[in-house]
């Protein structure tokens, strides 16, 4: 069965410091990933995806940035971390097909920047 | 572009009560629409998704929704709320596209009372 891993679960970084969250897929291939962020009362807004290795799609401009080294693996990262961009962090994978194979998320990791 | 709008930012029920959750979509063709659950510091759990067919479509957990065209809305129902259904639920929406971008609502958070 396929399964989502996520980490760290909790993270608490100060300003300016280097960020990089890791998301990592098993049990299929060439899967769709994205990352969303989810901000308190806001909802969830969808960071970035990708529809294979080396492939990134922005949705919105901002202090992060997203890598596909692998197949079924997903990192975020910052450089310089800012106070808006704590939040809660989720990853999720879908089957190539999209969303008539749904979502699948992780559990999430909440960056509090300080 | 598609969104999803959840008019009730809080709902508060009894126990025992039934309940219904109310989305509204904007989509330009048929659109593809999903309800998720999650629980406090947790990822996202899918709860029924509409492709096609039947208007009512059965999820996990005792709930319901139903599309409506004409409306535009997807309400989540059920009929009889219990304490573990505490929670905060989002209703999403996807074009079906091949990297099938889901767009979510703001969230809906559900507290149930003894």
């Amino acid at each position: 069965s396929q399964t989502i891993h996520q980490w760290p679960a909790t993270l608490v970084q100060p300003v300016g410091s280097p960020l990089s969250l890791e998301c990592t897929v098993e049990g299929t291939s060439n899967p769709n990933l994205y990352w969303y962020r989810q901000a308190a009362g806001r909802g969830l807004q969808l960071l970035f995806y990708s529809v294979g290795i080396g492939q990134i799609s922005s949705e919105v401009p901002q202090n992060l940035s997203a890598s596909r080294p692998q197949d079924r693996q997903f990192i975020l990262s910052s450089k310089k971390l800012l106070l808006s961009d704590s939040g809660f962090y989720l990853c999720a994978w879908s089957p190539g097909t999209g969303a008539l194979g749904g979502y699948t998320f992780g559990s999430g990791t909440r960056l509090t920047v300080v | 572009a598609q969104s999803v709008t959840q008019p009730d930012i809080h709902i508060t029920v009894s126990e025992g009560a039934s309940l219904e959750l109310r989305c509204n979509y904007s989509y330009g063709a048929t659109p593809y629409l999903f309800w998720y659950v999650q629980s406090p510091g947790q990822g996202l759990q899918l709860l029924l998704k509409y492709f096609s067919g039947d208007t009512l479509v059965q999820g996990i957990k005792g709930f319901e929704a139903e599309f409506k065209r004409s409306q535009s809305s997807f309400n989540l129902r059920k009929p009889s709320v219990h304490w573990s259904d505490a929670a905060e639920y989002f209703c999403a929406v996807s074009g079906g596209t091949s990297y099938g971008k889901l767009t979510f609502g703001q969230g809906t958070i559900l507290t149930v009372h003894p």
